[in-house]
C-alpha cells in the first residue's frame, strides 16, 4: 500500500513558470526523498531531507519538509521543457531500513 | 562512479515461466532494495537485502524472492508468472543500513503474455 498522497496528480504549466508538488505521508520518518522518472525508465534521485530539516535547496529545487502536518512540497522554479516528468515522494520509515514507501506522483508537463 | 545496473532491460515471457532479474549496486554500496511499479499499484516495495541477509519484505506472495551475492550484487526471481507479474521492477542501492538515500537503476521491463 501507498503510504502517501501526491498533489496534484497532473501539472501543465509553461516553461518558465514554478512547479509546486504536494507529497502528504501516514508514520514517522527518518526522511523523505523526491525522485523524478522520465516515461517508465529508472528513478533519479533528486534530493533527501531529514525529518529534523525544514527546508533544503538543490538548484532550481526547494523541498520543505513539516513533519507536524506530515507533508512535504517540491518546488521547481523557472521550469524548462526538460523538467516535463513525473515525480514521486518516497519515505523512509523509522524502524524499517531502507524500505521506501512511496506516492502516487505527479505527471508534470512543461510546455515550451 | 558506476551507477546501479539491471539486465536485462527488457524480457517477455510466458504465463508459468520463471524470471531472474539481476541487479550490480554501486560501488561500496552493500543494502539492495527491489520495487515493482504497475500503473495500477503505483511503485512497491518487494524487499531490502543488506550484507547477504534479507531485511524487509513486502506483502507479496512467496513467487517472489530475492538473493543478495557477497560482492552485493542481488538477483529476484519470480517463479510461475502470471500476467499482473507484468510490470518495471527497479533495483535500488544504498550506502547504509538505514537513514540514506536510495540510487535506482534503469529497470527491468517485463511482460508476461
Amino acid at each position: 500500500s501507498q503510504q502517501g498522497e501526491e498533489d496534484p496528480q497532473a501539472l501543465s504549466i509553461q516553461e518558465g513558470e514554478n512547479a509546486t508538488m504536494n507529497c502528504s505521508y501516514k508514520t514517522s520518518i527518518n526522511n523523505l526523498q523526491w525522485y523524478r522518472q522520465n516515461s517508465g525508465r529508472g528513478l533519479v534521485h533528486l534530493i533527501l531531507i531529514r525529518s529534523n530539516e525544514r527546508e533544503k535547496h538543490s538548484g532550481r529545487l526547494r523541498v520543505t519538509l513539516d513533519t507536524s502536518k506530515k507533508s512535504s512540497s517540491l518546488l521547481i522554479t523557472a521550469s524548462r521543457a526538460a523538467d516535463t516528468a513525473s515525480y514521486f515522494c518516497a519515505t523512509d520509515a523509522e524502524n524499517a531500513g531502507n524500505m521506501l514507501t512511496f506516492g502516487g506522483g505527479t505527471r508534470l508537463m512543461v510546455k515550451p | 562512479k558506476a551507477g546501479v545496473t539491471q539486465t536485462p532491460r527488457y524480457l517477455i515471457k510466458t504465463r508459468g515461466q520463471q524470471v531472474t532479474l539481476s541487479c550490480s549496486p554501486i560501488s561500496g554500496h552493500r543494502s539492495v532494495s527491489w520495487y515493482q511499479q504497475t500503473p495500477g499499484q503505483g511503485l512497491q516495495f518487494l524487499f531490502e537485502y543488506f550484507s547477504e541477509t534479507q531485511r524487509n519484505k513486502g506483502n507479496f506472495p512467496g513467487r517472489f524472492s530475492g538473493r543478495q551475492f557477497s560482492n552485493s550484487r542481488s538477483e529476484m526471481n519470480v517463479s510461475t508468472l502470471e500476467l499482473g507479474d507484468s510490470a518495471l521492477y527497479l533495483c535500488a542501492s544504498s550506502l547504509r543500513v538505514r537513514d540514506t538515500e536510495a540510487f535506482f537503476g534503469q529497470g527491468t521491463r517485463l511482460t508476461v503474455v
